[in-house]
């Protein structure tokens, strides 16, 4: 069974770089693609991006001028930076599994709260 | 930027079908997915390349995708599929996922 991690500070400050880990265990990284999503409180879902193995990724067009995605085959993570936090960027951030089309295991989440 | 469409909430009794729409320029020449989320808990792939079933997931789910619209059905839904339901579509470029749907079972 594929299990995926969330992991990183809850509370960033504004103006400051939201990041945050996704660790990956059952699956090797090496496949698919690896997808980020976000939840604000009460509000519906958005994509935010994803990174295949080979470095190559895709961003929201919306947030694709403060974001950057990594991968690290070696602990079997990938990783997000949002730089330029702000009160709109607190959230639920979900990492998930692209086979393809859909987002098939998604971890349990991590609440970020931007706030001084 | 491409945009899904979905009703805010959708009311069924026990015995009825549950139908949940998603509208979408040209949807048809795309996959469609849904998602089943309950309150607290991360989003349950439900509904795979518009009708495709994951495993574990029951037979009352079933999906169709024609035209502008993909529709979830629920056959005979529960009180355990109480839930927000979102459809989603990807266009080689980018994930897009509709605004979701809170289904209430009366």
């Amino acid at each position: 069974q594929v299990h995926l991690k969330e992991s990183g500070p809850r509370l960033v400050k504004p103006s400051e770089t939201l990041s945050l880990t996704c660790t990956v265990s059952g699956d090797s990284i090496g496949s698919y693609f690896w997808s980020w999503i976000r939840q604000p409180a009460g509000l519906g879902l958005q994509w935010i991006g994803h990174i295949s193995i080979t470095g190559k990724t895709r961003y929201n067009p919306s947030l694709k001028s403060r974001l950057t995605m990594s991968i690290d085959s070696s602990k079997n993570q990938f990783s997000l930076n949002l730089t330029s936090a702000a009160a709109a960027d607190t959230a639920v951030y979900y990492c998930a599994r692209q086979p393809y089309d859909a987002l098939d295991f998604w971890g349990q989440g991590t609440p970020v709260i931007v706030s001084s | 930027s491409y945009e899904l469409t979905q009703p805010p909430s959708v009311s069924v009794y026990p015995g009825q079908t549950a139908n949940i729409t998603c509208s979408g320029d040209t949807l048809e020449i795309k996959y469609v997915c849904w998602y089943q989320q309950k309150p607290g808990q991360s989003p349950v792939l439900v509904i795979n390349q518009d009708y495709k079933r994951p495993s574990g997931i029951p037979e009352r789910f079933s999906g169709s995708n024609s035209g502008n619209t993909a529709t979830l059905t629920i056959s005979g839904p529960q009180a355990l599929d109480e839930a927000d339901y979102y459809c989603q579509a990807w266009d080689l470029v980018t994930v897009v996922f509709g605004g979701g749907t809170r289904l209430t079972v009366l």
